[in-house]
């Protein structure tokens, strides 16, 4: 079965550094997300991506993140300069079909981000 | 987006049925009621979701009242690997959907053998 991978599973960066989380969505999806979990918090939405472009994003995706779809297959997320509160799992999802009632989120495993 | 509510834990014993209740008051005419769980930090992973009608896959059923103002999940036959936070959502469709999904804290289903 088609699934969402993540890359890397754990990511140990110094406060003020620039990491890139990676995900590959499902082969036929058009539409991609990426939310994040703080530890023992709700999972947060934070971008949604459609056409090559930002469809919509919350307060928490600031200008130090951006999204990125560079070739056909992967979904980036970086982070330019991060912050220790920026720890957390990020989780990536996407989905084939929005506004209809087969509009379903396939999530990746996350990567977990530890800002020290 | 119309809020949900839902109680915070619930155990259920192996191989009964868990029934999940939620409320979702001021859902509105387009609004779909979606549920995810996550299984230990994993990523969240999608169960079900209708409008009005009763649903059934090979997952669960869902049960939405017919005022639509609270709906039930039920996992007919609950094992150990059921335990995990389930989240109700209520999205709307159509024009409207921008394709976030809203998570509350969920209900935290621990099943027991």
């Amino acid at each position: 079965e088609p699934e969402v991978t993540q890359t890397p599973s754990h990511q140990v960066t110094q406060m003020g550094q620039e990491v890139i989380l990676r995900c590959v969505p499902i082969s036929n999806h058009l539409y991609f997300y990426w939310y994040r979990q703080i530890l023992g918090q709700k999972v947060e939405f934070l971008v949604s991506f459609y056409n090559n472009e930002i469809s919509e994003k919350s307060e928490i995706f600031d200008d130090q993140f951006s999204v990125e779809r560079p070739d056909g297959s992967n979904f980036t997320l970086k982070i330019r300069s991060t912050k220790l509160e920026d720890s957390a799992m990020y989780f990536c999802a996407s989905s084939d079909f929005l506004r209809g009632a087969r509009d379903t989120q396939y999530f990746g495993p996350g990567t977990r981000l530890t800002v020290l | 987006d119309a809020k949900t509510t839902q109680p915070p834990s619930m155990d259920c014993a192996e191989g009964r049925a868990a029934n999940l209740p939620c409320n979702h008051s001021t859902i509105s005419g387009n609004e779909y009621v979606y549920w995810y769980r996550q299984i230990h930090s994993q990523g969240p992973q999608y169960i079900i979701h209708g409008l009005k009608n009763n649903e059934t896959n090979e997952m669960a059923s869902l049960i939405i009242t017919e005022d639509r103002k609270s709906s039930t999940l039920i996992l007919p036959h609950a094992t150990l690997r059921d335990t995990a936070v389930y989240y109700c959502i209520v999205r709307p469709q159509g024009s409207s959907n921008t394709g976030k999904l809203i998570f509350g804290q969920g209900t935290t289903l621990q099943v027991k053998p």
